[in-house]
This record gives structure tokens, sequence and C-alpha cells, in this order.
């Protein structure tokens, strides 16, 4: 069954701590995407990556750094120069010439 | 002014009736307009994807592209309960890596 697993579903942070939020896809896509969602916002872009091995910085990057060593997974680390990471955050995935298809996220808080 | 507005309602409308959601934009430059729903605590799931203007119809929902306007719309027909959910809107110019500007998003709700 192909899709994006995002986990874990709910993550809670500690002041001071970094925290790594996972997707993996088995859509065999080149392009993966990570997203922060606040209530009444749309979706503001990360971090994404187009091939392996490479990755550019979205609209809100500080705070936040990811790796792609693997086509299929994207992890996503919320370090503790974020200072307000309370959020929602998405992952998705797009083959060429197609739309971006999500995970189910992940919620963080902090404790 | 942001790139793509969209009214966060709540919307609220009975069951059966028929819905329409909009997007308004301000670069000439999209061609590519996308509608997706978005339930609670659940990740977007695409319903339309459509290039350039025109009409798009799947079932009961429509999309509609007029790029003189800068407006996109998504009807839904026969509205249930279970379309009660949040519909954003996202568009690209198809550069920018596909890149996608989003609106806020409209909150739905179907009234039994």
């Amino acid at each position: 069954d192909g899709g994006i697993t995002q986990s874990p579903k709910y993550l809670f942070r500690k002041e001071g701590q970094n925290v790594t939020l996972s997707c993996e896809q088995n859509l065999n896509h080149d392009a993966m995407y990570w997203y922060r969602q606040d209530p009444g916002q749309g979706l503001r872009l990360i971090y994404y990556s187009q091939i392996v091995n490479d990755f550019q910085k979205g609209d809100i990057a500080e705070g936040y750094s990811v790796s792609r060593e693997k086509k299929e997974s994207f992890p996503l680390t919320v370090t503790s120069a974020q200072k307000n990471p309370t959020a929602f955050y998405l992952c998705a995935s797009r083959g060429p010439n197609q739309p971006q298809h999500f995970g189910d996220g992940t919620r963080l808080s902090i404790l | 002014q942001k790139e793509v507005e969209q009214d966060p309602g709540p919307l609220s409308v009975p069951e059966g009736a028929i819905v329409s959601l909009n997007c308004t934009y301000s670069n000439s430059a999209f061609q590519y307009f996308m509608w997706y729903r978005q339930y609670s605590r659940k990740g977007p799931e695409l319903l339309m994807y459509t290039y350039s203007s025109g009409n798009k119809e799947d079932g009961r929902f429509t999309a509609q592209v007029d790029k003189s306007s800068k407006y996109i719309s998504l009807f839904i027909r026969d509205s249930q309960p279970s379309d009660s959910a949040t519909y954003l809107c996202a568009m690209s110019d198809g550069d920018s890596n596909y890149q996608l500007i989003w609106g806020a998003g409209t909150k739905l709700i179907i009234k039994p």
C-alpha cells in the first residue's frame, strides 16, 4: 500500500531539546517537502528536497534542519533554536509533473 | 497583501446544498491550481488538480479557474455531513521547483 508515513503522531519537546520527526515514502518520489501549519494559517514551507543528498531552505527554515540520505526518507529536526515550535508538521512528496501528496502529520507540543 | 486570499469561514450550510468555495490570487504566472480537503488532525488530501483556465468535474466536485479574474472556485453538489472539513487552495507557476503557494483554508460545516 503506497503512501507517506509520518511518525510519531504526537511529540512533546522539553526546553533546550532537539527532536526529530520522521517521514518515509514508498511512492518512489524524488521530491519531498516539510511544512508547518498553525491554526487559521496556510501551510508554510520549511525545507524541500528535489533529489537525494540535496535540499533547499523554504520560507521558515530558521531553527530547523533536514537530511536526505535516502530517496524514501526525509527527517526533520526541530532544534532548540526554534523558539515557537508548537505546530502541526506535514510532510509531502511529489512525482514528476504531479501534485504533492501528504502524510497525516505530527503534532509537536512543548512540555 | 497575500499572494493567495481565501476566506477562513466557517461556512455553514444545510445538507444537500450547493457549496461554493473560492480563492483569489495576485500572481498572473500561476498555471497549476489545486484544491485539498483536510479533516481535523489529518494531512491534506488532494481533491482537484487543474492546469490553466477552465472547468474540471469529478463526481460531486467541480473546479473552475478564471485566469483573467485571478479567481478559482470549488463547487460541491449535494453536500453531505462527511464533506465537513477545511478546504485549502494551492497554486504554482510550474517553475520554482513546483513550490506551492497556499490559501489559509476555509472551514466548511454541513449541517444534517
